[in-house]
């Protein structure tokens, strides 16, 4: 499967904990997007890697959530502290580098669903 | 306001009708509009990709942008009952990769 691919796939945990997510792109996407998602919204843009270096965050990322592609392959999103609003689908997403206006497209991966008791 | 705004339905349709799915948006300066669709527990799968302006059409689906309006569309011919699922716009301007998503539009296809 060359998609993009995320694990867990499912995570439950208790208020308080802290959990790690990870992301695989398509092989030789450049460009890495986390998004999240809760019921019946659209996926809410978190941050954007460009290779290693991360290049946009949302204020939605607040000081309990770091992201981290030291490889610029793979990623990594940490939630600290774990709260029950936390609790939504952690998608992640990756495009090769936007060669021309016309070309410019997001695969997502499956998602890890969050659950915070 | 919510800066892209999408009917979240649900639409229900009869097997092979057309289906028309838009958003509205109060960004001007968006330029790069996609549709999505995510079944249920899913990831979105990229349907189609306009940049600017126009229409762009792909075996049974069309997108059409009008930036005067800041109104996208999305139309589906000869829909089918596996074509139900929630459809999603996004889009973004240059010079930020931050894309903005409505909140989806759920389709149901009766067969």
């Amino acid at each position: 499967d060359t998609g993009v691919s995320q694990d867990p796939r499912h995570k439950i945990t208790k208020r308080g904990q802290n959990v790690t997510f990870r992301c695989d792109p398509i092989s030789e996407h450049n460009r890495l997007y986390w998004y999240r998602q809760t019921l019946g919204q659209g996926p809410e843009f978190l941050t954007y890697f460009q290779n290693e270096a991360q290049l946009e965050k949302s204020r939605l990322l607040s000081d309990r959530f770091s992201a981290e592609r030291p490889k610029g392959s793979f990623s990594t999103l940490e939630i600290q502290r774990t709260e029950q609003g936390d609790s939504a689908m952690y998608l992640c997403a990756s495009s090769p580098i936007r060669l021309a206006a016309t070309t410019d497209t997001q695969y997502f991966g499956p998602g890890t669903r969050l659950t915070v008791l | 306001q919510k800066e892209v705004e999408q009917d979240p339905g649900p639409l229900s349709v009869p097997e092979g009708a057309i289906v028309s799915l838009n958003c509205t948006y109060s960004n001007s300066a968006f330029q790069y509009f996609m549709w999505y669709r995510q079944y249920s527990r899913k990831g979105p799968e990229l349907l189609m990709y306009t940049y600017s302006s126009g229409n762009k059409e792909d075996g049974r689906f069309t997108a059409q942008v009008d930036k005067s309006s800041k109104y996208i569309s999305l139309f589906i011919r000869d829909s089918q009952p596996s074509d139900s699922a929630t459809y999603l716009c996004a889009m973004t301007r240059s010079g930020t990769y931050k894309y903005i998503f409505g909140t989806g539009t759920r389709l149901k296809v009766l067969a």
